[in-house]
This record gives C-alpha cells, structure tokens and sequence, in this order.
C-alpha cells in the first residue's frame, strides 16, 4: 500500500535560517507528490507539487525535488521567516486513489 | 478563485446524536472526499466519492458513517450516533480528474468543520 514517513517534530528555528523537512515514501504504481501546509486555526492548502521523477516542485521559496531513486520528497526553504510557522504535511497521490499523509512536521520559527 | 466551502465551521453535539457535515465542492471537480483530523494529530483518510457512489474508503470508516450527494452541489457526510471519540476536525476535499492517464491532480480543501462531541 501507500505510506509517507515525515521527520518528527517540532522543527524550531531563527529567522532566515535554512529549513529542510525530509519526506520519503512508498507507493504501489507511479505516484504524484504534494507538500501541504496548515497555518494556525486553517484548513490545508497545497504549497507545491511534483508529478514524475526529477520534477522540483517550487512555491513561495519553498522547492521539492521528486527522486524516485531514493523514493524521497524533501521540502527545503533558504530562508524562513515567522510567516512560515505552520504544520507541513508531505502527501502522495497514486491513480485515482485518494491522498496518502504523513503525519505532518511543526515548524516554529523564532524572530 | 473557486474554493470548497464546509458548514458548519464548528459543531458541538452530545454523544449519541446524528450529525451531518456539509460540504459543497468546487464545481467542475469530480472526486471528492472526506478526510479527518483529531486535534494535533495526522490527517486521515475516510471516503472518496466518485459518480454518486463510494470509490475508496478507510477502516475508520464504518456502518456509523455515510456519505451523500442530495443534489449537484452537495456533499454531505453523516456520523449516525457520534461518539467521544469522533471529535476532530473533518475537511471536505475535491479533485478533478482528467481524461485518459492523466491521474494524480491535488486535492482541494475546504476549511474544515470541528466537531465536538460532549
């Protein structure tokens, strides 16, 4: 079946400091890759995506390269600011199953 | 920009009672789902609905549960007697799917609906 593993958090760091949130997955078939972000309070929204081997997925300064040789997903950012506190949640889609989550990574970012 | 919106934003019920979430999907989507979430914890999968029938669903979803399309715009999940353990946050999702092999679109979310079952 489908399953995503996430790196446990929370992920505390200062501003402008570089962010990596490791993803990796297991599929049946050839899956579709999505970062997902849930902001205090909110719903969740699609931050970026990643539909074959070697696409990078891009949003907001955040990017995710899609290596199915290491079945990975890493989301990384340069430079995070306070505005990206959030829970992230990496997600697969295979066919036209429903999304697959992670358990989903806290960010704290500190000013 | 077209969105799925969910009512009620927060429902408070007492334990053995129905409730029924209500969802309606962006328009021209053709998938659509219920997914949960208990408070701080990962998202779960319970339903996806395709061509007015259930095309997948979760082990969490079980006989206290179903799911509706009363009209073209609707989309309702029922919990038939909540329990305790049904407080969580329930998020209404759609996708739309292409023709042929072109698969694995994302998923659009509504807000959500928290349920608290007292």
């Amino acid at each position: 079946g489908n399953s995503v593993t996430q790196m446990e958090g929370p992920v505390t760091l200062s501003e402008e400091a570089f962010l990596t949130i490791n993803c990796t997955y297991t599929a049946t078939g050839y899956p579709s890759l999505f970062w997902y972000v849930q902001y205090p309070g909110e719903g969740l929204q699609l931050l970026l995506k990643a539909t074959k081997a070697d696409d990078k997925g891009s949003n907001k300064g955040f990017e995710a390269t899609y290596r199915k040789e290491t079945t990975s997903f890493h989301l990384e950012k340069g430079s995070v600011q306070v505005s990206d506190s959030a829970v992230y949640f990496c997600a697969l889609r295979t066919g036209r199953r429903a999304l697959t989550f992670g358990s989903g990574t806290r960010l704290q970012v500190q000013p | 920009e077209p969105e799925v919106t969910q009512t009620p934003s927060h429902q408070v019920t007492q334990m053995g009672q129905e409730v029924i979430l209500r969802c309606v999907p962006i328009s021209n989507h053709l998938y659509f789902y219920w997914y949960r979430q208990i408070l701080g914890q990962k998202v779960e999968f319970l339903v996806s609905f395709y061509n007015n029938e259930i095309s997948e669903k979760s082990e969490i979803f079980d006989d206290q549960f179903s799911v509706e399309r009363p009209d073209g715009s609707n989309f309702t999940l029922k919990i038939r007697s909540t329990k305790l353990e049904d407080s969580a946050m329930y998020f209404c999702a759609s996708s739309e799917n292409g023709a042929g092999s072109s698969l694995n679109t994302e998923a659009f979310f509504g807000q959500g609906t928290r349920l608290t079952v007292v």
